[in-house]
């Protein structure tokens, strides 16, 4: 079936780097635009980084812009996120989630991971 | 970048009962708007695409209406387990999409 599963969360100091994994499987990964959406701990959703269907552009929200690094190896269906310079704000669960593709109409971020926690502490 | 403006931010109700959660764009978005319920612990799940399109098993009692800056999300004959948190999504400035602030419904 269609899934997303993610893994590399954790707890890190502030300033420290980490990576996240997205794994995907069911469909045709290399078709579909890729996001990483986060909640902090009873915050709402927000959408941190996204990459188009063929990895060559990428976008960042402002609060993450210059330290995190969206990725993706169609040959693989995985997608990451490099996270550097992390804060006490970046504290939250992380989902990756499925975006568009040119071969249907679009359904937003239709398909979710379970998500992954990453907890920046000292 | 386009802000979306959802309310209320939470509401009680009772079951059987009738809920309205509205969200409103900074801008047009055409028919660019989907709903999302979220439990706690768990991932968000879609409920409509599209602005009015229901997603696959999704129950009929979830409807979405509106187009350009102004949407409804309207859950008919209300059920215990519609007791969640709902958020709207813009995906119409692809890729970097904006959700509302969510709203939580309780039990009255």
């Amino acid at each position: 079936q269609v899934q997303l599963v993610e893994s590399g969360g954790g707890v890190v100091q502030p300033g420290r780097s980490l990576r996240l994994s997205c794994g995907a499987s069911g469909f045709t990964f290399s078709r579909y635009d890729m996001h990483w959406v986060r909640q902090s701990p009873g915050k709402g959703l927000e959408c941190v980084a996204s990459v188009i269907y063929d990895g060559r552009n990428k976008y960042y929200a402002d609060s993450v812009k210059g330290r995190f690094t969206i990725s993706r190896d169609n040959s693989k269906k995985m997608l990451y996120l490099q996270m550097n310079s992390l804060r006490a704000d970046d504290t939250a669960v992380y989902y990756c989630a499925r975006g568009k593709t040119v071969f249907r109409p679009d359904y937003g971020l239709d398909v979710w991971g379970q998500g992954t926690m990453v907890t920046v502490s000292s | 970048d386009i802000q979306m403006t959802q309310s209320p931010s939470s509401l009680s109700a009772s079951i059987g009962d009738r809920v309205i959660i509205t969200c409103r764009a900074s801008q047009s978005l055409n028919d660019y708007l989907n709903w999302y319920q979220q439990k706690p612990g768990k991932a968000p799940r879609l409920l409509i695409y599209a602005a009015s399109s229901l997603q696959s098993g999704v129950p009929s009692r979830f409807s979405g209406s509106g187009s350009g800056t102004a949407f409804t999300l309207t859950i008919s004959n209300l059920q215990p387990e519609d007791f969640a948190t709902y958020y709207c999504l813009q995906s119409y400035s692809t890729p970097m999409y904006t959700f509302g602030q969510g709203t939580r419904v309780e039990i009255k």
